[in-house]
């Protein structure tokens, strides 16, 4: 299995400061041939379901603020939130879809300083 | 807008089978773009993926579950289910049902549709 660790597991932020967290992937989540990174983020707020924020490293989901961008390749990838929004408070996962099983972070807390 | 909406008992006995249902709405299983999937989250815990499955039956699941688990499709009902046996109080979760579309190598990708997600408790 491939094994994604998150860091921090909390984090806390003044509203408009910038916001990042990062991903570490066991393997590779990069397929060559196509040179895409098998890498998504979501959001998760309080009794709601995840949100897809961004897929392949780098791509925003439909409607996500463009506040919010992916980065990285390989094993090691970002999300920063560039200006943080009361709205951003949740817990953040990533998660590659490059082999079964699919494995996710064990989840970033964000919260307003 | 397509929809997701798990439905089942919110109560389930050590030892017996879970049973959920996924109703798609507004929106047809039978694509050929998706496939359907199953996620578990145990209260304030991370994130379980748990199977998934295409419209034509093809599955894939978590082998640390796979002993246990049954994911079918009804397309005719615009639903798919999950089955898990013997079930432990290690199984109590929010069930989740999700949307990935299918890569052009036929790949199941990312979750972008989620369903709000059923509660299940494991308790005699």
């Amino acid at each position: 299995d491939i094994v994604m660790t998150q860091s921090p597991d909390s984090l806390a932020v003044s509203l408009g400061e910038r916001a990042t967290i990062n991903c570490k992937s066991s393997q590779s989540v990069l397929y060559s041939s196509s040179n895409k990174n098998y890498l998504a983020w979501y959001q998760q707020k309080p009794g709601q379901p995840p949100k897809l924020l961004i897929y392949w490293a780098s791509t925003r989901g439909f409607g996500v603020p463009d506040r919010f961008s992916g980065s990285g390749s390989g094993t090691d990838f970002t999300l920063t939130i560039s200006s943080l929004q009361a709205e951003d408070v949740a817990v953040y996962y990533c998660q590659q879809y490059y082999s079964t099983p699919y494995t996710f972070g064990q989840g970033t807390k964000l919260e307003i300083k | 807008q397509l929809q997701l909406q798990e439905s089942g008992p919110g109560l389930v006995k050590p030892s017996e089978t879970l049973s959920l249902t996924c109703t798609v709405s507004s929106g047809s299983i039978s694509g050929s773009s998706y496939y359907w999937g199953w996620i578990r989250q145990p209260p304030g815990k991370g994130l379980e993926w748990i199977g998934s499955i295409y419209y034509s039956g093809s599955t894939y699941y978590n082998p640390s579950l796979k002993s246990r688990v049954i994911i079918s499709v009804d397309t005719s009902k615009n639903q798919f289910s999950l089955k898990l046996n013997s079930v432990t109080a290690a199984d109590a979760a929010v069930y989740y049902c999700a949307r990935h579309p299918l890569h052009s190598s036929s790949w199941p990708l990312y979750f972008d549709l989620w369903g709000r997600g059923t509660l299940v408790t494991v308790s005699s």
